[in-house]
């Protein structure tokens, strides 16, 4: 077990609702990233929290937003959500020391939107 | 933005054989890059990772290379067994950024008994 978790595990949501997905990091990990894996293919980076601020942002649009609050945990919001919206949403936790860049994924939120 | 290609797509090997999937990247400032293994309906698990200044790392029966002019690193894993079956993702960083993971598309891997 890598000490992150993420809830809820599934979710079923319908098209135009909003959601949030939340995220606890691995103890002495400051960073958090997401990602969106669709069904067969490779993770997706969303965007990084570090130290309560976004650092870095991938390809996905202004109605994917998020948090990280002082004891490091995170959220992911997205609203007015798609049908192609469905996928596996991962968190991952590392740190910026320099000995470790190991990022650790939580067990993922399935989202279907219907 | 970086690019990660990763072949091959699907892999079947006998087990005890020795199984091989290579990455290529496109950005040159990456320095970090791990490897993950993923069972069905499981999250992704790091099992290994080099660094730029690393050549060659070893875990027991795992092992990635890495080759930065030509900007690909690849995955070995010896003797293979049933329960190295899974999904398994390169992925390339610029490590010391915050390790914003960029993915390959993934190599679906079955030992067969």
């Amino acid at each position: 077990e890598t000490g992150v978790t993420q809830s809820p595990t599934h979710l079923i949501k319908t098209r135009g609702q909003q959601v949030t997905l939340r995220c606890s990091s691995q103890s002495g990990h400051n960073t958090v990233s997401w990602y969106q894996q669709a069904l067969g293919q490779g993770p997706q980076f969303i965007f990084q929290y570090y130290r309560e601020e976004e650092n870095g942002r991938g390809n996905f649009p202004p109605r994917f937003s998020g948090l990280q609050f002082p004891n490091y945990s995170s959220e992911l919001n997205v609203n007015a959500l798609e049908l192609d919206d469905s996928a596996l949403y991962l968190c991952a936790s590392s740190t910026r020391d320099r000995g470790n860049w190991g990022a650790f994924f939580g067990q993922g939120t399935r989202l279907t939107v219907v | 933005g970086e690019n990660v290609e990763q072949h091959p797509s699907t892999l079947s090997v006998q087990e005890g054989d020795s199984a091989v999937i290579k990455c290529t990247y496109s950005d040159s400032a990456s320095n970090y890059f791990p490897w993950y293994k993923q069972e069905l309906g499981k999250r992704p698990q790091l099992i290994i990772d080099i660094r730029s200044n690393v050549g060659e790392k070893k875990d027991q029966r795992i092992a990635v290379t890495l080759n930065k002019t030509a900007k690909h690193f690849s995955l070995h894993i010896t003797e293979t067994q049933p329960e190295d079956s899974a999904v398994y993702f390169c992925a390339a960083s610029r490590g010391a950024a915050g390790n914003k993971l960029t993915f390959g598309g993934g190599t679906r891997v079955l030992v067969k008994p």
